[in-house]
């Protein structure tokens, strides 16, 4: 069975940097065609795709955050970690991580999301 | 950088169709897909590459894409279809979504 979990803090302080950790299994991080990509969900907005790590380590930010992201994948401890520095209250979000297998064929499993508030 | 845009909301009756569009600059000569989110749930992917359907999902969703729009179908509408989805393109490789579209189902 694939599965995607995400970890990390429920709660951040503003200029914080948030390290949110997706566990995999049922599949492998390293095969030909996999990627991993972090999605975020503010309350009642829509979704937004963060970043992005492929089986080679290749990696792929949005342009609007990219300067604040970072993405890694520990093959060995089927993780994929998102870095995002200097918080805000509006990077109040419900963050998911999700797998895609191959070039073009969209996020078929997801991650049950995690939510992370960002206040004082 | 790219954007896909959608209707805030389409209303359908039980039964009939519903259609969905998600509209970006050539959007045709790239790939969509369809998310469906309902409330409190993560999103399940319903529509790939245009218009291939993943397993499992019901033939009644149907996708297709041409010139600026692509179109999310759902075909004899039930209540169970009420749900937020999404429309998602790959820019290069990069990957943007679509507002969202409510559906409500009267």
């Amino acid at each position: 069975q694939v599965t995607l979990k995400e970890s990390g803090p429920a709660l951040v302080k503003p200029t914080q940097t948030l390290t949110l950790t997706c566990t995999v299994s049922g599949f492998s991080l390293s095969a030909t065609g996999t990627r991993v990509s972090w999605i975020r969900q503010r309350p009642g907005k829509a979704l937004e795709w963060l970043a992005r790590v492929d089986w080679d380590d290749e990696k792929f930010y949005s342009t609007s955050l990219k300067t604040r992201l970072s993405i890694s994948m520990d093959t060995s401890k089927n993780h994929v970690a998102l870095k995002m520095t200097n918080m805000d209250p509006v990077d109040t979000a419900t963050y998911y991580c999700a797998r895609t297998i191959g070039r073009d064929y969209g996020m078929d499993v997801w991650g049950q999301g995690t939510t992370v508030t960002v206040s004082s | 950088s790219y954007e896909v845009t959608q209707p805030p909301s389409v209303s359908v009756s039980p039964g009939q169709t519903a259609s969905i569009t998600c509209s970006g600059d050539n959007l045709g000569d790239k790939f969509a897909c369809w998310y469906q989110q309902k409330p409190g749930q993560s999103p399940v992917l319903i529509i790939y590459q245009d218009s291939r359907r993943p397993s499992g999902i019901p033939e009644r969703f149907s996708g297709s894409n041409s010139g600026n729009t692509a179109t999310l179908t759902i075909s004899g509408t039930q209540a169970m279809d009420e749900a937020d989805y999404y429309c998602q393109a790959y820019d290069s490789s990069t990957v943007v979504f679509g507002g969202g579209t409510k559906l409500t189902v009267l």
